[in-house]
């Protein structure tokens, strides 16, 4: 039972450069989220999406683009990295948007942008 | 918008004892959802404990138990009988819902260490 999977799980990225960040889930879930964390400031909300094909801004949306082409992948575009994107990246699923319903995490992508 | 704040950056316990993690939030939302997410050095987000605004009663999950105050828009988790296992950061989150969409509001997150 896979759960919430990210590819990569680390990265190093020259400023300027691009990259895409893959998460996928196997749950069915409709809800997909990603979240990044640096220190001292928890984890905090990029973009989200309530369904294939539907996509939203987060918190801390400038930077980043998504696509949610199918319902199982949510895919976070860096298209110019910054080192101020230097962060641990998680990716989250869940069934609704209710607070019952569990939100699953992915393992974390950890990258740096020198 | 909602916040959630930690006012503990660090906490330490020894094995076996009893600690307190403390988390204050503020929102005008009346029915909404809190949780505590463990973090162990696995960076794996693991959910511990959640509470429903609505019941009253607070939220036990075996050895983990939260100290849930409404009106001081308070939610401590309580941990007993600490475990070395139990070394990790904790986070509590707040989800508004359905206005939020899901969104889950973290705090910064208190580090938890348990003495041999």
């Amino acid at each position: 039972n896979a759960g919430v999977t990210q590819t990569p799980k680390f990265r190093v990225l020259k400023t300027g450069q691009s990259m895409t960040l893959l998460c996928a889930q196997d749950m069915n879930h409709e809800y997909m989220y990603w979240y990044r964390q640096d220190p001292g400031m928890g984890l905090r909300l990029i973009h989200y999406s309530v369904g294939e094909g539907t996509t939203a801004k987060g918190e801390v949306p400038d930077g980043y683009n998504v696509s949610r082409l199918k319902k199982q992948n949510f895919l976070l575009g860096l298209e110019s990295a910054a080192p101020s994107q230097t962060s641990v990246y998680f990716c989250a699923s869940s069934y609704s948007q209710l607070g019952r319903d569990t939100q699953y995490f992915g393992p974390g992508t950890r990258l740096t942008v020198l | 918008a909602q916040t959630v704040t930690q006012s503990q950056p660090e906490m330490s316990v020894q094995e076996a004892e009893t600690v307190t993690l403390s988390c204050t939030y503020d929102t005008s939302e009346n029915n909404y959802y809190l949780f505590w997410y463990k973090q162990p050095p696995s960076r794996q987000m693991i959910l511990v404990i959640r509470q429903e605004a609505y019941k009253q009663q607070n939220a036990t999950e075996n050895r983990f138990s939260v100290n849930f105050q409404k009106a001081a828009k308070s939610f401590s988790l309580k941990i007993s009988d600490s475990q070395l296992g139990d070394t990790a950061m904790y986070f509590c989150a707040f989800n508004a819902g359905g206005t939020s969409y899901g969104k889950l509001t973290f705090g910064q997150g208190t580090i938890l260490t348990v003495h041999p």
